[in-house]
């Protein structure tokens, strides 16, 4: 069964830092990724798809990248806005089932 | 497009009652999902529908969940009766027909069992 973990849980950073969101999983037959967002109260909004023939994407500040090799996708934040903050989630689609394997997100919060 | 539309936002209901959350994909959209989030679980996957018909079911807890899709622009999830484990937040998610398409979130439903 497809494990999704992500690291940190949370993360506080000042206005202005770039940062790192980490995702692992444990079967590297997955069709593709995304990247959501969630923000309090609300419904999740998605940022960036990466097939798995794909290494990256990118969407303004925002870049994910696939490794299926060593199980693992990050989500790079360049110079981070308190507008940023929300629980950033990751999600994997495996195979032609298409159904979605969440992580527990990570918890962001860009300080002003 | 309004995107995915859910109704109640939020729900609040006695143990043993009958709970019905109802959806409506974006239009053209071939896939219609139903997550439950909890802050145990994160969210999971309790059935899908393509084309209207139920394609994989083996999210839902037990048999006093059911989820119909009578038509392109419905989804209802129905639970009978409730409990207050089933205190969640219930998402519904559309996704275009092909490889690799997006799946785009509702609002969600707040069901509260008292």
């Amino acid at each position: 069964k497809q494990e999704v973990t992500q690291i940190p849980a949370a993360l506080s950073v000042p206005e202005g830092e770039n940062l790192v969101l980490n995702c692992s999983f444990t079967d590297s037959a997955i069709y593709n990724l995304q990247w959501f967002r969630q923000d309090p109260g609300k419904g999740l909004t998605s940022l960036l798809l990466i097939q798995s023939s794909q290494r990256e994407q990118t969407s303004g500040r925002l870049n994910a990248s696939l490794d299926k090799s060593s199980g693992r996708s990050t989500l790079y934040i360049a110079a981070s806005q308190p507008g940023d903050s929300a629980t950033y989630l990751c999600a994997f689609r495996e195979g032609s089932n298409y159904k979605l394997t969440f992580g527990k997100g990570t918890l962001l919060t860009v300080n002003p | 497009d309004a995107g995915v539309i859910q109704s109640p936002r939020h729900e609040v209901t006695e143990m043993g009652q009958e709970v019905t959350l109802r959806c409506k994909p974006i239009s053209g959209h071939d896939y219609l999902f139903w997550y439950r989030q909890t802050m145990m679980r994160g969210l999971e996957l309790l059935i899908y529908f393509n084309n209207n018909v139920p394609i994989d079911d083996s999210g839902m807890p037990e048999d006093r969940f059911s989820a119909k899709m009578p038509n392109a622009s419905f989804s209802t999830l129905k639970i009978q009766p409730s409990e207050p484990r089933d205190s969640a937040v219930y998402f519904c998610a559309s996704s275009l027909d092909g490889s690799g398409y997006e799946q785009y979130f509702g609002p969600g439903t707040r069901l509260t069992v008292t």
